[in-house]
C-alpha cells in the first residue's frame, strides 16, 4: 500500500463553517506534511509533523489547525477561512530522517477548498 | 533567493526533441533531491530520485551536481504526454525531513 488517502476531494465552505480535511497513511511512514497549493504555483508548506509532533509550522494563520492523532492519520481543522484560503491542499508522507537519503514523499490526490 | 530555484517556462518543444531542466537549490547540506511531475489539477507524482552519480530511467536523465548546488532533468525524444509542470524537490534532515518543492517548470510538448 503505497497511497496516501484524503478526504474529501472536494470542499465548499463558507467563512463562518468549521470543517476537517482528512489524510490517512499506512506506509509506516513517520512525517507527514500538509501543502497549499494555489493555482499555477508550486505546492507551499504548511506544516510539519515528525512522530506525531508538530515540527514546523510555516507561520501558518491560527485559522488553520493541524492535528495528528496517530502514526497514520493527519488532520487539519479549518475555522473563520477567507476566499483566498481556496486552493489545492495536499498531504504528503515520507520516511522519517533516519531511513537515509533519497526518501521520497507519497502525495495525496488532494482536497480542492473553496471558502465563499 | 528561494530555497530552490527553477526557470518557469513555458518551453514550448515538439514531439521528439530532446529537452532539459535545471533547478538549484541554496542549502549546502540537501541531502536528497528528486523530480516530481505534476499534471494540471492533479497531486504531484514522484519522477524519478536523483543520486549523485545520475540516474536514467528511459528517457529521463538526472544529474545532481553537489559542488554547483543544481540538479537537471533530460528528457529526449519528447512525447505529447510528458506535458505537465516538472518539479523539483530538495529533502533536508535535521531532526525532521522538510521537503520542499521548487516553483515548477511547465513543458508543452507539441505536435
Amino acid at each position: 500500500d503505497t497511497e496516501v488517502t484524503q478526504t474529501p476531494k472536494h470542499l465548499v465552505m463558507g467563512m463562518t463553517n468549521k470543517k476537517s480535511l482528512k489524510c490517512e497513511q499506512h506506509m509506516g511512514h513517520r512525517a507527514m506534511y500538509w501543502y497549499k497549493q494555489k493555482a499555477k504555483k508550486p505546492p507551499e508548506l504548511m506544516f510539519v509533523y515528525s512522530y506525531e509532533k508538530l515540527s514546523i509550522n510555516e507561520s501558518v494563520p491560527s485559522r488553520f489547525s493541524p492535528e495528528c492523532p496517530n502514526s497514520s492519520l493527519l488532520n487539519l481543522h479549518l475555522h473563520a477561512l477567507q476566499p483566498e484560503d481556496s486552493a489545492l491542499y495536499l498531504c504528503a508522507s515520507s520516511q522519517n530522517q533516519n531511513t537515509g537519503p533519497n526518501t521520497e514523499a507519497f502525495f495525496g490526490q488532494g482536497t480542492r477548498l473553496t471558502v465563499v | 533567493r528561494k530555497e530552490v530555484e527553477q526557470d518557469p517556462g513555458p518551453f514550448n518543444v515538439p514531439e521528439g526533441a530532446t529537452v532539459a531542466f535545471n533547478c538549484t537549490y541554496s542549502n549546502s547540506a540537501s541531502q536528497s533531491f528528486f523530480w516530481y511531475r505534476q499534471d494540471c489539477r492533479k497531486e504531484p507524482k514522484l519522477l524519478m530520485s536523483v543520486y549523485s552519480s545520475g540516474n536514467e530511467d528511459g528517457r529521463f536523465t538526472a544529474q545532481l551536481n553537489r559542488a554547483s548546488q543544481y540538479i537537471s532533468l533530460l528528457i529526449r525524444d519528447s512525447k505529447l504526454s510528458d506535458s505537465a509542470t516538472y518539479l523539483c524537490v530538495v529533502v533536508n534532515s535535521g531532526g525532521y525531513q522538510k521537503v520542499t518543492f521548487g516553483t515548477g517548470t511547465k513543458l508543452q510538448v507539441i505536435p
